[in-house]
């Protein structure tokens, strides 16, 4: 199983940027998928997450609103479209599956995109 | 959803054992059986270790165990190798997000 996390870069506050997870190996169509961060020196944060069917999606309430999670099972592709950045959005964000009754646990995950919102 | 609380720092030398807590509340941890634990060494991503409180993906050792009593979850480590000095991180569903822990650096003396 391999993620593959593209999109990343410097930004300035208030613009957007997308994020993409090329997954391989697995039965994408049958996996939930989730995005999680972790600002430089700091924890882990969850993001959101999106059922295997695309039918629920949840973010944590810092994003609501700005962020939204959005996958094409043709592409094996899931994608985090980031919008009115902000410096406190500044980490890595690493694509990870969501397994579990409630996506509740990721057992395979992506090396991380860095994402730098600086103006 | 705060973070879950964990201890910042913990050690053993090789071949003790740590255990490491992980305190939330009945909205996440003690309303839930949905108790992961992640390693993350430095640069790396996380990897999974414990899921379901006390379930071990394959290929992890089964010197990683897991536990939950009320509200607190633990993860324990036996006879520690210079390999498991790493960050660790808890993690729970809560409702319909998942909210992680401080994480904790193990140090193998």
């Amino acid at each position: 199983v391999q993620l593959a996390e593209s999109g990343g870069g410097v930004v300035q506050p208030g613009r957007s940027l997308r994020l993409s997870c090329a997954a391989s190996g697995l039965s994408f169509r049958s996996y939930g998928m989730q995005w999680v961060r972790q600002a430089p020196g700091r924890g882990l944060e969850w993001v959101a997450v999106i059922w295997y069917d695309g039918s629920k999606k949840y973010y944590v309430d810092s994003v609501k609103g700005r962020f939204t999670i959005s996958r094409e099972n043709s592409k094996n592709t899931v994608y985090l479209q980031m919008n009115s950045l902000r410096a406190e959005d500044t980490a890595v964000y690493y694509c990870a599956t969501a397994r579990g009754s409630y996506g509740d646990y990721g057992d395979h995950w992506g090396q991380g995109t860095l994402v730098t919102v600086s103006s | 959803q705060s973070a879950l609380t964990q201890p910042p720092s913990a050690s053993g030398s090789p071949g003790q054992s740590v255990t490491i807590s992980c305190t939330g509340t009945s909205s996440d941890i003690g309303g839930y059986n949905y108790v992961s634990w992640y390693q993350q060494h430095p640069g790396k991503a996380p990897k999974l270790m414990i899921y379901e409180v006390t379930k071990r993906p394959s290929g992890v050792p089964d010197r990683f165990s897991g536990s939950k009593s009320g509200n607190t979850a633990s993860l324990t480590v036996s006879g520690l190798q210079a390999e498991d000095e790493a960050d660790y991180y808890c993690s729970s569903y809560a409702g319909t997000d998942i909210v992680f822990g401080t994480g904790t650096k193990v140090t193998v003396l």
